[in-house]
């Protein structure tokens, strides 16, 4: 069983704070990482993809990789109230069909005023 | 921008009920995918399809079935509705590699079973 792996929270952060959200996969054969927002009672969208291991900025974003401890983590600089939502990760692997993403449970965020 | 629609926001279904859901997505997409998502179990993946007519099996098919008769269109399949499929489902849309898996969802249907 492929597994991605995210710790529920919530994780409380002030405003203005780094919020450091983490992930780790099982299957080593993951290329691409994803990091996608749900606010409550609405859909995924993507915030962040990774497919190399270091750092990728975007913004008050940073995803970082690292294939070799197989783990993946979201930084949100300067947190805003309306960054409070539940993150998933995500990890791609292959079928015959080519795509296949598996998500974590999520890690639900709240930032305090 | 892509567009992946969901016919229904909200349904309320008796037991025993067919029921519909309905998806369309406008980017020419090759993949689409129907999750369900439910507090605690995060997003466990139905059915997908690579190709017109083509399915697959996800981690919980078990009392759906899918249809995918044109490339936009990908139906999800109650054929006899139970309590235990009350649930948030959502439909998801993507290119085939090379293209980088991500996915597009739509607003999502959460269906109520009584």
């Amino acid at each position: 069983q492929k597994e991605v792996e995210q710790n529920s929270g919530p994780l409380s952060v002030p405003e203005g704070a780094i919020a450091s959200l983490n992930c780790t996969y099982s299957d080593r054969g993951s290329q691409s990482f994803f990091w996608y927002r749900q606010y409550s009672g609405k859909s995924p969208e993507l915030i962040m993809s990774i497919y190399s291991n270091g750092d990728k900025e975007d913004g008050r974003f940073t995803a970082q990789l690292n294939k070799a401890s197989q783990y993946v983590s979201l930084l949100i600089r300067d947190s805003q109230p309306s960054d409070s939502a539940t993150y998933l990760c995500a990890a791609r692997g292959y079928n015959n069909a080519g795509n296949m993403l598996t998500f974590g449970g999520g890690t639900r965020l709240m930032v305090k005023p | 921008d892509v567009k992946v629609t969901q016919s229904s926001r909200y349904l309320v279904k008796r037991t025993g009920e067919k029921v519909f859901l309905e998806c369309v997505q406008d980017m020419d997409h090759e993949n689409m995918f129907w999750y369900r998502q439910d507090p605690g179990l995060g997003l466990r993946l139905i059915y997908f399809s690579y190709d017109v007519k083509m399915k697959e099996k996800g981690d919980i098919p078990e009392g759906y079935s899918v249809s995918r008769e044109k490339k936009e269109r990908f139906s999800l399949i109650l054929e006899s509705a139970s309590t235990n499929q009350t649930s948030m489902y959502l439909c998801a849309s993507s290119f085939s590699p090379p293209g980088t898996g991500e996915l597009f969802f739509g607003e999502g249907s959460r269906l109520t079973v009584l």
